[in-house]
């Protein structure tokens, strides 16, 4: 266990579909990020918030909506997703002056019908 | 982009055999770092070297580091079935994001 959690594990939703992911880490850190990880491609960052003020977004599509209230949880809510939008999901969370030192999640499998 | 690559894409070896994966990046780094994915799930840290480091261990596990090719390598020594997984390098520049690979697939053979 590293420390973050995810909930859930695995997510089935239509396109019409409104749903969140949501994870928690209690490890003190102060930036937490959420990856999108599809076959046979990189991770790719999508957001990454740091003392819970969005310091990035990878021009990720508006279907996409994280929400950071305080540094412990960090919220990726959906709506109105695409088929290619299925993909395994994952939060990371980094300590103060270290971005770099990343702690996973287990990650969300989620699934657009 | 200093987008790590894998090599091999994929590895299956004996169990018990030594298992070797590289990884190369194409611009200046500051660390270099391997995970590991168990499958359909999260990165668990394996390793962090810094760039004035030329190797690390950490129990089974060894990591070298070639900054003049831009290169990192992991060894897994006596391999066990458990260390089945795909295996991540991501290497950064200063506080720049983390830039990941697209994995080696290790399997190894009871």
């Amino acid at each position: 266990e590293t420390g973050v959690t995810q909930t859930p594990r695995h997510l089935v939703m239509g396109m019409t579909n409104k749903k969140s992911l949501k994870c928690e880490q209690h490890l003190g850190h102060n930036a937490m990020y959420w990856y999108k990880q599809s076959a046979k491609k990189p991770l790719e960052l999508m957001f990454v918030y740091s003392l819970e003020e969005r310091v990035e977004n990878n021009s990720v599509p508006s279907r996409f909506s994280p929400e950071c209230p305080n540094s412990s949880h960090l919220f990726l809510h959906l709506h109105t997703l695409q088929p290619e939008d299925s993909a395994l999901y994952l939060c990371a969370s980094s300590p103060p002056g270290h971005p770099y030192e990343q702690y996973f999640g287990p990650g969300t499998r989620l699934t657009v019908t | 982009s200093q987008q790590g690559e894998e090599d091999p894409q994929a590895l299956s070896i004996q169990e018990g055999e030594n298992a070797t994966m590289n990884c190369s990046y194409k611009t200046s780094i500051n660390n270099l770092q391997w995970y590991r994915q168990n499958s359909g799930r999260g990165l668990v840290h394996l390793i962090l070297i810094r760039s004035n480091e030329r190797e690390k261990h950490s129990g089974r596990l060894r990591v070298t580091l070639d900054t003049s090719k831009k290169s990192s390598s992991l060894l897994i020594t006596a391999s066990r079935a458990a260390d089945t997984a795909s295996y991540f390098c991501a290497s950064n520049f200063g506080n720049e994001k983390l830039t990941f690979g697209t994995g080696t697939r290790l399997t190894i053979i009871p």
